[in-house]
């Protein structure tokens, strides 16, 4: 059974740091697209980041050069380090595992989330 | 505002049809890029209802079906069911922004 389960979320004050987990099992990490995609209080879904299974990654405008994607696959193990955090990076994270079968790629899997408050 | 523009909000009484439009440009959906739907129930995490333009995965529905044509796409709902009452989102991919993109969500009120 496939399961996502992020952790890491809390509190923060702006220009801070926070490092977020997405420990899965029944796949491999490495052999998947995986995906943070997020959710502001009462908003709409919006993609920040991807990391391919050869290790390419892509992020939203609106995090690029503050976060960063990773995994550790002996862990299978999705990171988000998020830096220099902004009150409008307030969310729930997501993490997501992407499947595909025709142009561009779709989440087939979703974490429970884990929700980041940027406030001082 | 969202790449995709999907309407905020559509009602319908049960066992009515109701369809959600996800219009976008053509450096995504009208580049050919697959339209994905999801669900969101109220304080849970999206679910996946159709892949690939109007594909299902197992465990949805026959009720729910997708479409797409040029720069847009619809999903539709047969038989409204009070537990269909959800945020839905559209997803496609955008060639511009190299990344994923969605729609701002329609919220759907079952009367």
């Amino acid at each position: 059974e496939v399961q996502l389960v992020e952790y890491g979320g809390g509190l923060v004050q702006p220009g801070g740091s926070l490092r977020l987990s997405c420990a899965t099992s029944g796949f491999t990490v490495s052999s998947k697209y995986m995906s943070w995609v997020r959710q502001a209080p009462g908003k709409g879904l919006e993609w920040v980041s991807v990391i391919y299974s050869g290790g390419m990654t892509y992020y939203a405008d609106s995090v690029k050069g503050r976060f960063t994607i990773s995994r550790d696959n002996s862990k299978n193990t999705l990171y988000l380090q998020m830096n220099s955090l902004r009150v409008d990076d307030t969310a729930v994270y997501y993490c997501a595992r992407a499947d595909y079968g025709g142009p561009g790629y779709y989440f087939d899997y979703w974490g429970q989330g884990t929700l980041v408050t940027v406030s001082s | 505002q969202s790449v995709l523009t999907q309407p905020p909000s559509v009602s319908g009484a049960p066992g009515q049809r109701v369809t959600i439009s996800c219009t976008g440009s053509s450096s995504n959906i009208g580049a050919r890029y697959d339209v994905h739907w999801y669900q969101q129930l109220p304080g849970t995490a999206p679910k996946l209802l159709i892949y690939g333009n109007n594909n299902r995965p197992s465990g949805v529905p026959d009720r729910f079906s997708g479409s797409k044509s040029g720069t847009s796409a619809s999903l539709a709902i047969t038989g409204l069911q009070a537990d269909d009452e959800a945020d839905y989102y559209c997803q496609s991919f955008d060639r511009s922004l190299s990344g994923v993109v969605f729609g701002g969500g329609t919220k759907l009120t079952v009367l």
